[in-house]
């Protein structure tokens, strides 16, 4: 499973995009990359996945070099509500028994 | 997106009793199930892996004596904590994968979290 590698905090005003970069330097070929945000006392929450190029939804984007051994998640016009704990995930999706393994994840904290 | 349902979402039992868990995928057949603890101000750990019909993969240094688990269906999986303590108080999540071929199986879904506390 490869590591990744998040800046552990970061802070943001509202109306700001943020961008949160995560370091998987070890990815391997079948791997998708999967970010989920967690606000306290809840279960993880499923924002965006990609393999490569960009990908964009209705709440981020998603931005994967060439060689994808980092991704970048933007956000764009945080708000207050967007203060959470984000999480990259690095893995074969497509493998039985794929497992979801946590990082230490960004906490990123919106102001006023 | 699909639900995945975690009851209770809090319990709070005394030291020496068992606690069950249970992890529900509502609108979905899941085929393997996550169960992961988390502390305060820390990241999930993994615990273990459950296949519905097999018995559970744990992670290293998980007691599957202590940490039970049962993936009696497609739609259900329920984790014991036996003979409880204080320190296994914690926040307990369960996530659930979907049957490969669905457009969901791309993603995990997590339930919404069981807060344990062990008094």
């Amino acid at each position: 499973l490869a590591k990744t590698t998040q800046p552990i905090s970061m802070d943001s005003y509202e109306g700001q995009e943020v961008n949160i970069t995560c370091s998987h330097n070890n990815i391997a070929t079948n791997d998708y990359i999967t970010w989920y945000q967690q606000f306290p006392s809840q279960g993880p929450r499923f924002i965006i996945q990609g393999y490569k190029t960009k990908v964009t939804n209705e709440v981020a984007s998603l931005f994967i070099p060439a060689d994808r051994k980092s991704s970048t998640l933007s956000l764009p016009r945080v708000s207050l509500s967007d203060t959470a704990v984000y999480y990259c995930l690095v893995g074969d999706i497509n493998t039985g028994g794929f497992k979801t393994i946590f990082g230490a994840g960004t906490r990123l904290f919106v102001k006023a | 997106g699909a639900v995945v349902s975690q009851h209770p979402s809090r319990v709070i039992c005394k030291s020496g009793t068992s606690v069950k868990i249970e992890c529900r995928s509502l609108d979905f057949q899941a085929t393997t199930m996550f169960w992961y603890r988390q502390f305060p101000k820390q990241s999930l750990m993994l615990m273990a892996t459950s296949n519905e019909g097999s018995k559970a993969t744990y992670e290293q240094g998980v007691e599957k004596d202590k940490f039970l688990i049962n993936h009696a269906s497609l739609t259900l999986s329920t984790l014991t904590v036996t003979s409880a303590h204080p320190e296994d108080s914690s926040f307990y999540i369960c996530s659930a994968r979907a049957r490969t071929g669905l457009r969901s199986d791309t993603e995990a879904f997590f339930g919404q979290g069981t807060r344990l506390t062990v008094v």
